[in-house]
């Protein structure tokens, strides 16, 4: 079963507007990490945040935060004031205790940033 | 610079051929994985290695061996036991207590045919 899911294959936002990219995730652990990760073109994968599942606040990190909602098993992820290089694949992933220290990943979603 | 360097960042083989894909880290991170993405998809998981000298399989790794001889290296070879080698790999690397982010060098796309 997949345990993270992206629903956008693509969105488009207007350069300075916000955006979110929706996650859900399916685990019966307590104790969970979940993470948004941005690909270029170019390939690699850039780390942008990361949420604990005891995590009482949303993160933030400069202009990414991440709406996270525990009973709804949803980790959305926004972008403010979006900027031409923002467009890329943005992933999900979820870190479980009982699996070590692997990442698992939702199919991403393609976001393309406009003049 | 601390990073994880990946080479080569192509890599174009023969069937039948065994080749090995190299992983280098200097950030003295424990644990080190091997991803495989395929067009369109995300990330699956092959092998990972929390400690030297030990590894585990991940979600896909039939086709696929790998060695952690030293903290710094994490190689993996694609065997031609592997059916459909051709991908893009990702190699990552994160640090055992603390931040649990992985890091991930720039890939090396193997094309085999």
């Amino acid at each position: 079963a997949q345990k993270i899911t992206q629903t956008q294959p693509g969105m488009f936002v207007q350069e300075k507007e916000a955006v979110t990219l929706d996650c859900t995730y399916d685990t019966s652990d307590q104790s969970y990490g979940l993470f948004w990760y941005k690909q270029p073109s170019s390939g690699e994968m850039i780390f942008l945040i990361y949420q604990g599942s005891y995590d009482e606040q949303n993160a933030t990190e400069g202009r990414y935060s991440l709406n996270f909602q525990k009973a709804r098993k949803s980790a959305n992820l926004v972008i403010s004031a979006s900027q031409l290089g923002d467009s890329a694949m943005y992933f999900c992933a979820m870190r479980e205790a009982g699996s070590g220290y692997a990442l698992n990943f939702g199919k991403g979603t393609s976001l393309l940033v406009t003049p | 610079d601390g990073g994880i360097t990946q080479s080569p960042k192509y890599l174009f083989r023969k069937e039948g051929q065994n080749v090995t894909l190299s992983c280098e880290q200097n950030l003295n991170h424990d644990a080190m994985y091997w991803y495989r993405q395929d067009p369109g998809q995300g990330l699956r998981l092959i092998y990972y290695s929390q400690i030297v000298n030990d590894f585990q399989k991940g979600d896909i790794a039939e086709g696929y061996s790998v060695s952690r001889e030293k903290k710094e290296s994490f190689p993996l070879t694609v065997t031609s036991a592997q059916k459909n080698p051709t991908a893009f790999y990702l190699c990552a690397s994160s640090r055992d207590r603390g931040r649990p982010e992985q890091y991930f060098g720039p890939g090396t796309r193997l094309t085999v045919t």
